[in-house]
């Protein structure tokens, strides 16, 4: 039991449409970060959030955003979805200079 | 190249095996970090480990910064330990903004 929640576990959207995938971070953690998975892959960093500013992120366009909140909780949004955006979406928490992760189960997202 | 690089990719074992799965990087980094992630997908932290070795239950892993490699160990591998292991590196100065090795998949048959 890691505290780190994410929200849905799955879901299916279609090419174009925008998706927001969620994530409660464990208790007195101020750091989250987003991952994406494909099929077969290992994950690749999308960005991360510290005291709702985003201060890193990889390789992905400005169509994947996100937000963290007050509370720590924090959101991914993807606009425009691709077939290649179908991935295992992980969200991980940690208090900052602590270093260990904390992961979520992850949202598993289809797009047809 | 891949920064991260794992090998085995794919390792089967009989129960009892001492497993070993190895980690190199091409990056400068602060620490490392040993995950598992099991069939649902969801990833555990097993270590992170910027010198040395650590060691809980059955894991061990160990790191060598100036040859940027690290091990992790199963000792008395059981099925239950059948999972994906993946090693993973931030950067200096970079956070969680991890790089990510292609995993080890790892079978243990009883």
């Amino acid at each position: 039991e890691t505290g780190v929640t994410q929200s849905p576990t799955h879901l299916i959207k279609t090419r174009g449409q925008q998706v927001t995938l969620r994530c409660s971070s464990q208790s007195g953690h101020n750091t989250v970060s987003w991952y994406q998975q494909a099929l077969g892959q290992g994950p690749q960093f999308i960005f991360q959030y510290y005291r709702e500013e985003e201060n890193g992120r990889g390789n992905f366009p400005p169509r994947f955003s996100g937000l963290q909140f007050p509370n720590y909780s924090s959101e991914l949004n993807v606009n425009a979805l691709e077939l290649d955006d179908s991935a295992l979406y992980l969200c991980a928490s940690s208090r900052v200079g602590a270093g260990e992760l904390f992961f979520g189960e992850g949202s598993r997202l289809t797009v047809l | 190249k891949n920064e991260v690089e794992q090998s085995p990719q794919n390792l089967t074992a009989q129960e009892g095996e001492f497993i070993t799965i190895n980690c190199s990087y091409s990056v400068g980094i602060s620490a490392l970090h040993w995950l598992q992630q099991h069939p649902g997908g969801g990833i555990v932290s097993l270590f992170m480990l910027s010198s040395g070795k650590k060691k809980h239950g059955r894991l061990i892993a160990t790191i060598n910064i100036q040859e940027k490699h690290s091990s992790l160990h199963i000792t008395a591998s059981h099925p239950r330990d059948s999972a994906v292991y993946i090693c993973a590196v931030p950067p200096h100065n970079a956070g969680n903004m991890l790089t990510f090795g292609g995993g080890t998949r790892l079978m243990v048959k009883p």
